[in-house]
């Protein structure tokens, strides 16, 4: 699985979009990034994924750059609900073979929203 | 949305006992997972299943040991805790089917502190 580098820590003022950077510029083609959030104390949630085009749910858009080595989890109004470790994670599709197919969390990004 | 359960939420044992950490899902989903993380680091996956009857260890060596006898639980069990077991350990799960395209769902995990 490629590696993926994110901020330790970020702060953002309520109210406002939670922009959160992900660089994963070893990615493969077949490879999904993932976010993933744990609010403390919590099992990690998922938020949303995406190969190569754009996504947005009820929860958060994400954008995943032209030649795929960066991404960004856009929170568009960030409440203090939303403060959480947020983790990019990239996991290669159409696994085959032996080995487990959990995904790989690093240490994320620690968000912050400010009142 | 996956509905998962694990119990107990916090488990407080003294060294040298025996014990079974619970997890279930109402899912039917195949896959199923325990990951352990120590406050403020990484997840760890110690052990995975992909049906009944079928367990594999993880990234990370374990001294635990799991079983699948049913598709709903997967619980896991430490013959002899140690002080070095304190942790929280987190179940998920996802579908069997297109795994590369279905996100994992988390428990909020049981706390252990082994005294």
């Amino acid at each position: 699985d490629a590696k993926t580098t994110q901020p330790t820590s970020m702060d953002c003022a309520e109210g406002r979009a939670a922009n959160l950077p992900c660089n994963h510029s070893t990615i493969s083609g077949n490879e999904y990034v993932y976010w993933y959030r744990q609010i403390h104390s919590q099992g990690p949630q998922y938020i949303i994924h995406g190969l190569k085009n754009n996504e947005t749910n009820e929860m958060a858009s994400l954008i995943i750059t032209e030649d795929r080595k960066s991404s960004t989890l856009i929170l568009p109004h960030a409440t203090l609900r939303d403060t959480a470790v947020y983790y990019c994670i990239v996991r290669a599709y159409m696994y085959s073979g032996g080995g487990a197919d959990g995904l790989t969390f690093g240490k994320g990004t620690h968000l912050i929203i400010q009142p | 949305e996956a509905d998962i359960y694990q119990t107990p939420r916090y488990l407080v044992i003294g060294t040298g006992k025996k014990i079974t950490l619970e997890c279930s899902q109402t899912m039917g989903h195949d896959k199923m997972y325990w990951y352990q993380q120590d406050p403020g680091m990484e997840l760890h996956l110690i052990h995975y299943s992909y049906g009944v009857n079928s367990t594999e260890k993880g990234d990370l060596s374990s001294e635990s040991t799991v079983s699948r006898i049913r598709t709903e639980h997967f619980p896991l069990t430490l013959e002899s805790a140690r002080p070095s077991h304190t942790s929280q350990y987190l179940c998920a799960t996802r579908t069997g089917a297109s795994s590369y395209n279905s996100p994992l769902h988390f428990g909020n995990g049981t706390r252990l502190t082994v005294t």
